[in-house]
């Protein structure tokens, strides 16, 4: 177990084009989060899958984002027309669900839009 | 609604020197609690929790006990070191799904 795995570290963009993050959750955990964090923020929830249903968006999930999970392992996070307001870390976390709440993070990916 | 207050930051200690990050919150239902750690450069890891009242969570020297009177969860070590340098996270979760986090406070340890 390598625990949760994210790709790419960082990315910067121009605005107005799109970007795709990848997350890769601990095997066994059925449930995956993606989160946004802003410099001197604590992270703030946008999504949740369990397996491959997503069931859950935040507000701050605007209609140019959206996340798939399409085999109930990996996630990914599209940002379309990017702007600048979305830089930030972008971070996913798995769980086991159940009684068992506690969310694993991984190293988050950094987006810069330029 | 559910929300986490942490003092705020940054705070610089000498090492083994006493540390108490406070933590409070808001919430509906009967919340889970949390402390996570961010180092330098990493992500964030789960230090401790509680998932009921009077429970106390703890992990490598640090505790925190859940008071339901007081909606606290103040985080406490008696004797810091240089490696627990980070920045420090109280989070609450009532549904096991979304969690809110509290906006971080950064400990420095001197030697």
């Amino acid at each position: 177990d390598t625990g949760v795995s994210q790709n790419p570290r960082h990315k910067i963009t121009k605005r107005g084009q799109n970007v795709t993050f990848r997350c890769d959750p601990i095997s066994e955990h059925n449930r995956l989060y993606w989160y946004r964090q802003t410099l001197g923020q604590g992270p703030e929830f946008l999504t949740y899958f369990q397996n491959e249903a997503q069931l859950e968006k935040s507000r701050l999930l605007s209609d140019r984002f959206s996340a798939e999970r399409p085999k109930g392992s990996f996630s990914t996070l599209e940002i379309q027309r990017t702007e600048q307001g979305d830089s930030a870390m972008y971070l996913c976390a798995s769980s086991l669900g159940g009684g068992a709440p506690e969310q694993y993070f991984g190293p988050g990916t950094r987006l810069t839009v330029t | 609604g559910n929300s986490v207050t942490q003092m705020e930051g940054p705070v610089t200690l000498s090492e083994e020197a006493f540390l108490t990050i406070n933590c409070t919150y808001t919430a509906t239902g009967y919340p889970s609690l949390f402390w996570y750690v961010q180092y330098p450069g990493e992500g964030l890891q789960l230090l401790l929790k509680a998932t009921k009242a009077d429970d106390k969570g703890s992990n490598k020297g640090f505790e925190a006990t859940y008071r339901k009177e007081t909606t606290s969860f103040h985080l406490e070590k008696g004797s810091v070191q240089v490696s627990d340098s980070a920045v420090y996270f109280c989070a609450l979760t009532t549904t096991g799904n979304q969690f809110y986090f509290g906006t971080g406070t950064s400990l420095t340890v001197i030697p």
